[in-house]
């Protein structure tokens, strides 16, 4: 697929650190973070349009996203609790005069904190 | 800020009934809409999108949405379902800016179709 998201699965404990990385091949210039918990919308995490972090949406300092370049972008995971627990979504997109106003998914990473 | 209603958390039916999963949307300004699928263990894919134009939508798999704007609707219909249509679907929303870095999710809508 256009996004790829690795691990695609991931068992890690309570003091662990651990990243999570997604790669687009779309040649898309803005890149996002999903939360997607059972029965809850989707939440979103963090945007990146053009490389800068444009949204962070309150999502607490045991998560940090970075996105040194256009097609790529990591999600820095450590001290996770046990609602941490999710399938976590990497998406991209073409914003600004080529927008094509839709985005495309990986297919998750399924965390599970123990 | 805009946000998304999806009416049904669960829509069985049976294979080759039509089908309609129904979506509302909430903003102050003009928006583009959007329906997701995701098949287990896998993303979301995109369906169709409403941007502009002519209300009625058509879309991948034979699904097709309605944007209403005085009921503020974008339901999603199919008119014969199959067994592979079973999967989650979601309504989106994002502000029609230049920059649609904000799209917004339903909490959505698992079909489950029955042979």
């Amino acid at each position: 697929t256009g996004v790829t998201q690795t691990p695609r699965h991931l068992v890690m404990g309570m003091t662990n650190k651990k990243s999570l990385k997604c790669e687009q091949h779309l040649g898309h210039n803005a890149m996002y973070w999903y939360k997607q918990s059972a029965k809850k919308p989707l939440e979103l995490m963090f945007v990146y349009s053009l490389e800068e972090r444009v949204e962070n949406n309150s999502v607490p300092s045991r998560f940090s996203p970075e996105c040194p370049n256009s097609s790529h972008l990591f999600l820095h995971l450590h001290t996770l609790q046990p609602e941490d627990s999710a399938l976590y979504l990497c998406a991209s997109s073409q914003v600004g005069a080529a927008a094509n106003y839709g985005y495309t998914f990986g297919s998750g990473t399924r965390l599970t904190v123990v | 800020a805009q946000s998304v209603t999806q009416l049904d958390s669960q829509v069985p039916v049976f294979e080759e009934a039509p089908v309609e999963l129904r979506c509302n949307y909430s903003s102050s300004v003009s928006v583009y809409l959007f329906w997701y699928v995701q098949y287990p263990n896998q993303g979301l894919q995109l369906l169709l999108k409403y941007l502009s134009g002519s209300t009625l939508v058509k879309g991948i798999n034979g699904f097709e949405a309605e944007f209403n704007k005085s009921q503020t609707s974008f339901h999603l219909r199919k008119p014969s379902v199959h067994i592979s249509d079973t999967a989650e679907y979601f309504c989106a929303v994002s502000d029609g800016e230049y920059n649609n870095n904000d799209m917004r999710f339903g909490a959505g809508t698992r079909l489950t179709v029955k042979p």
